[in-house]
């Protein structure tokens, strides 16, 4: 069976300082690859995606950057943080199929200060 | 673009009874997917229940089941026997199967209450 893992579980990270969130799933090959933010009481705004290794699609520009170095591995990074980056991060994997459901990670908390 | 409107930002339902959580969407397409994730309080994402636009038949998984009107762009949620699990954050999603189809469109949630 597939499963996806996220780390940290949690962050603490001071204004400007760089980011780097990790996302593997296991169990499948060639997956489509996502990486949402949640805000505080609000739904999941898609940030990047990605069907394929170097294949980085954004969603929102931003501060954040997205990198898939392998293809089970997905990376959100900055080079400097904002407040306004605080939030909940989800990754999330799919077939790579048209309408598959897509399987969300456990999340990282990411506290700006 | 499509949106999705969940009207109730909070419910609330006794153990034991039933309860159905509202959705709607806006979209011009045809053809598309339709999905309820519960997010309890760990957060992570869990999927509940998933429909095909195509498909008369509305979805069923155990006590959750949908009720999808898809000329009043409708896709209610109702789980039967509530338990204290199903405490939780419940979010309505859509997906168009054209070439955006990777894509899910959220709604802001319903924060679903089982009370003993």
């Amino acid at each position: 069976s597939q499963t996806i893992h996220q780390w940290p579980a949690t962050l603490v990270q001071p204004v400007g300082s760089p980011l780097s969130l990790e996302c593997t799933v296991e169990g499948t090959s060639n997956p489509n690859l996502y990486w949402y933010r949640q805000a505080a009481g609000r739904g999941l705004q898609l940030l990047f995606y990605s069907v394929g290794i170097g294949q980085i699609s954004s969603e929102v520009p931003q501060n954040l950057s997205a990198s898939r170095p392998q293809d089970r591995q997905f990376i959100l990074s900055s080079k400097k943080l904002l407040l306004s980056d605080s939030g909940f991060y989800l990754c999330a994997w799919s077939s790579g199929l048209a309408g598959e459901t897509q399987y969300f990670g456990p999340g990282t908390r990411l506290l700006v200060l | 673009a499509q949106t999705v409107t969940q009207s109730q930002p909070e419910m609330s339902v006794q153990e034991a009874e039933t309860v159905t959580l509202s959705c709607t969407y806006d979209t011009s397409e045809n053809n598309y997917y339709l999905f309820w994730y519960k997010q309890p309080p760990s957060r992570q994402m869990i999927l509940v229940i998933r429909q095909e636009a195509y498909k008369q038949q509305n979805a069923t998984e155990n006590r959750f089941s949908v009720n999808f009107q898809k000329a009043a762009k409708s896709f209610s949620l109702k789980i039967s026997d509530s338990q204290l699990g199903d405490t939780a954050m419940y979010f309505c999603a859509f997906m168009n199967s054209g070439g955006s189809n990777y894509k899910l469109t959220f709604g802001k949630g319903t924060l679903l209450t089982v009370n003993p």
